[in-house]
C-alpha cells in the first residue's frame, strides 16, 4: 500500500520559477526522501530528512518535514528545462524494522524554456 | 562507477512463458528489491532481500519469485508471466534498507507480456 501521496500530480512552470510539492503519509517514519526520475529512466535520490530534523537544503532544493502533520515539501528554486522530471517521496516507517521504503505516485513537473 | 545494473532493458514475451530479470550492484549493499511501477499507482515493492539468502515478500508479490545466493545479484523470476505482469521493474539496491540510507536504481526493464 502508498504510505506516501504526493500533491500536486502534475506541475508545470516556466524556467527560473519555483517548484513546489507536498508528501503526505500516514504513519511515523524514521526519515523521508526525495527521489527524481527522467521519463522512464532509474530513480534518483535528491535528498534525505531524518524523523528529528525540520528543514534540510541541497543546492537548489529545500526540503521541509513536519511529523505532527505526516507531510513534508520539495522546494526546487529557479527551475531550469533540466529539472523537467518526476519526483517521488518515499518513507521509511517506523514499525517495518527493516527499513523498507513506501513511495508515493510522485509528481510530475515540467518546466518550460 | 557505483551501479545497479538491470537486463535486459526491454523484454517482450508471451503468455506462459518463463522468464528472468538480473539485477546486480557492485556497491556490496545488504538491502536489495524489486518495485513495479505502473501509471497512476507510483513504485510498488514487489519482493526484497535483507542478505545472502534472506528474502521476503514485498506488496505485489504474487507472480514473482527471486532468489539472492550472492550478495551482488538479485534475480527477479516469472514463472509464469500473464499480461497484467506488464510493467515497468526497477532494481534497488542500499547499505541497510531505508534507515538512513539512499536506495540506488537500476536504470528499468521494460516487460510486456501478450
Amino acid at each position: 500500500s502508498q504510505q506516501g501521496e504526493e500533491d500536486p500530480q502534475a506541475l508545470s512552470i516556466q524556467e527560473g520559477e519555483n517548484a513546489t510539492m507536498n508528501c503526505s503519509y500516514k504513519t511515523s517514519i524514521n526519515n523521508l526522501q526525495w527521489y527524481r526520475q527522467n521519463s522512464g529512466r532509474g530513480l534518483v535520490h535528491l535528498i534525505l530528512i531524518r524523523s528529528n530534523e525540520r528543514e534540510k537544503h541541497s543546492g537548489r532544493l529545500r526540503v521541509t518535514l513536519d511529523t505532527s502533520k505526516k507531510s513534508s515539501s520539495l522546494l526546487i528554486t529557479a527551475s531550469r528545462a533540466a529539472d523537467t522530471a518526476s519526483y517521488f517521496c518515499a518513507t521509511d516507517a517506523t514499525y517495518d524494522s527493516w527499513g523498507k521504503l513506501q513511495f508515493g505516485a510522485g509528481t510530475q513537473v515540467v518546466v518550460t524554456p | 562507477e557505483a551501479q545497479v545494473t538491470q537486463n535486459p532493458r526491454y523484454l517482450i514475451t508471451v503468455t506462459g512463458k518463463k522468464l528472468t530479470v538480473t539485477c546486480s550492484q557492485n556497491m556490496n549493499h545488504e538491502y536489495m528489491s524489486w518495485y513495479r511501477q505502473d501509471p497512476g499507482l507510483g513504485l510498488r515493492q514487489i519482493y526484497y532481500s535483507m542478505n545472502v539468502e534472506v528474502t521476503d515478500k514485498g506488496d505485489v508479490p504474487e507472480g514473482y519469485k527471486v532468489s539472492r545466493k550472492e550478495k551482488r545479484n538479485f534475480p527477479l523470476i516469472l514463472e509464469s508471466p500473464s499480461p497484467n505482469q506488464t510493467s515497468l521493474y526497477f532494481c534497488a539496491s542500499s547499505l541497510s534498507g531505508g534507515l538512513n540510507t539512499e536506495a540506488f536504481f537500476g536504470q528499468g526493464t521494460r516487460l510486456t507480456v501478450v
